[in-house]
């Protein structure tokens, strides 16, 4: 009964490939994320999506893109992939989109990408 | 945009002591401060938020104030133990959108 999952948990692929990362979330939640966390910690906003309204943070490069088949999934593809995409991966949810009384996020277990 | 800092970066304090870690942001429309815990190899957890319309938080030995003219706030943790060992982050949005997130705290209890 976990809440936000992500698969896979560990990915190790070479340069220039494109690979996926999937997220799912039980909890009802209208509104999915994408964070990237650098070595050294920094939690990162990439995108946010509520079924109507995408939100792309504009210095991530067009190369990642998020896709969502229904309310609770949101998976993240990544195209030509590039050393300095390794990092640790996290899917988040929250009840609304804003304007709500739960504005709450709440995070997946991370996926920890590495680019050889 | 809005922009959180944190201080301090690491913090070691003896089990039983108490820790305060800081975050200033820079928004002054920003109205929900969520406080996060992340354990080794896990993802971010909630432990306790604040909305600006209230000056203080208390969940038993954690507690969260928030001075909205000086734009900062800070977690409290009291009694700390071992397992209260882990990286905290402090965030900042407006309606929960848009999180900004401090650049985290190590906290390292002592046995």
């Amino acid at each position: 009964d976990t809440a936000v999952s992500q698969t896979p948990k560990y990915l190790v692929t070479q340069m220039g490939n494109d690979k996926s990362i999937k997220c799912e979330q039980n909890l009802g939640h209208d509104t999915m994320y994408w964070y990237k966390q650098d070595s050294k910690k920094f939690l990162k906003i990439m995108f946010s999506y509520n079924n109507k309204e995408l939100i792309i943070n504009e210095t991530v490069p067009n190369r990642f893109s998020p896709k969502s088949p229904d309310k609770a999934h949101l998976n993240l593809h990544i195209n030509s992939l590039e050393l300095g995409d390794s990092a640790v991966y996290f899917c988040a949810s929250s009840p609304a989109g804003g304007g709500g009384l739960s504005d709450t996020q709440y995070f997946g277990p991370g996926t920890r990408l590495t680019v050889l | 945009g809005e922009n959180v800092e944190q201080h301090p970066s690491t913090l070691s304090v003896q089990e039983g002591d108490s820790a305060v870690i800081k975050c200033t942001y820079s928004d002054s429309a920003s109205n929900y401060f969520p406080w996060y815990k992340q354990e080794l190899g896990k993802g971010p957890q909630l432990i306790i938020d604040i909305r600006s319309n209230v000056g203080e938080k208390k969940d038993q030995r954690i507690a969260v104030t928030l001075n909205k003219t000086a734009k900062h706030f800070s977690l409290h943790i009291t009694e700390t133990q071992p397992e209260d060992s882990a990286v905290y982050f402090c965030a900042a949005s407006l309606y929960g959108q848009n999180f900004v997130f401090g650049p985290g705290t190590r906290l390292s209890v002592l046995p």
